[in-house]
């Protein structure tokens, strides 16, 4: 298994701004992930994120909109950009580990947008 | 596309009282299914992973069965303290290799 942080654990932020949220890992990982969960939905892969190459970004979500960065094997940010009350939500990273596909999930960024 | 669909939305037991909750599922190739429990303001806590119809994996009160189509998670004599939303996820063979497809989960309340 694997520890995971997250910061900050949540933020209100005005309209057209941009918020980064921080990931670190226990332990090096090589894949890490990022999910959106909006209130009464599925978590929704956003993108995963590997060390040294650039993010794989799922349907429907962009790199302009969610920028991420993966500088190193035990940490990750996202950035939510130019944002509008559609982007609050709850913001997870995961991590795979343990050897059978199963992630690990951080304990989520809570964000409101007003 | 994978898709997962959970049932019941919502399971309110009294303590000690046994029940299951179901998830059904459709996907190409299944290379896992998992059940996580979260609690109300966490992250999602991994719980079990099946490979294979007939597998069952079992920790505490908690038993996760598999079929070809669908997972049963059955919770015998429950406490207040299994109280959580339990979620159900997939990963299938195609597309993206690492793409978990989850459902919108089973709010489990147990009163005492």
């Amino acid at each position: 298994s694997a520890v995971i942080s997250q910061k900050p654990s949540r933020d209100i932020c005005q309209r057209g701004t941009s918020l980064t949220i921080q990931c670190q890992v226990d332990s090096q990982v090589t894949m890490m992930f990022w999910y959106r969960q909006q209130p009464g939905q599925s978590l929704t892969l956003i993108a995963t994120a590997n060390q040294g190459s650039e993010a794989t970004y799922e349907s429907g979500f962009v790199i302009d909109k969610f920028p991420i960065s993966r500088p190193n094997l035990t940490f990750s940010t996202l950035t939510v950009s130019n944002m509008s009350p559609e982007d609050s939500s709850i913001y997870l990273c995961s991590v795979e580990a343990g050897g059978g596909y199963e992630q690990y999930f951080g304990p989520g960024t809570r964000l409101t947008v007003t | 596309e994978d898709q997962v669909t959970q049932s019941p939305e919502a399971l309110r037991l009294q303590e000690g009282e046994s029940s299951s909750l179901n998830c059904s599922y459709t996907v190409s190739g299944l290379r896992g299914l998992f059940w996580y429990r979260q609690d109300p303001g966490k992250g999602p806590e991994f719980l079990f992973t099946l490979y294979s119809a007939g597998e069952e994996k079992e920790k505490e009160r908690l038993k996760a069965t598999l079929t070809k189509k669908e997972s049963f998670l059955h919770i015998t004599a429950p406490k207040p303290e299994d109280s959580a939303t339990y979620l159900c996820a997939v990963l299938g063979g195609g597309g993206s290799n690492y793409k978990l497809t989850f459902g919108k989960g089973t709010l489990l309340t147990v009163n005492p």
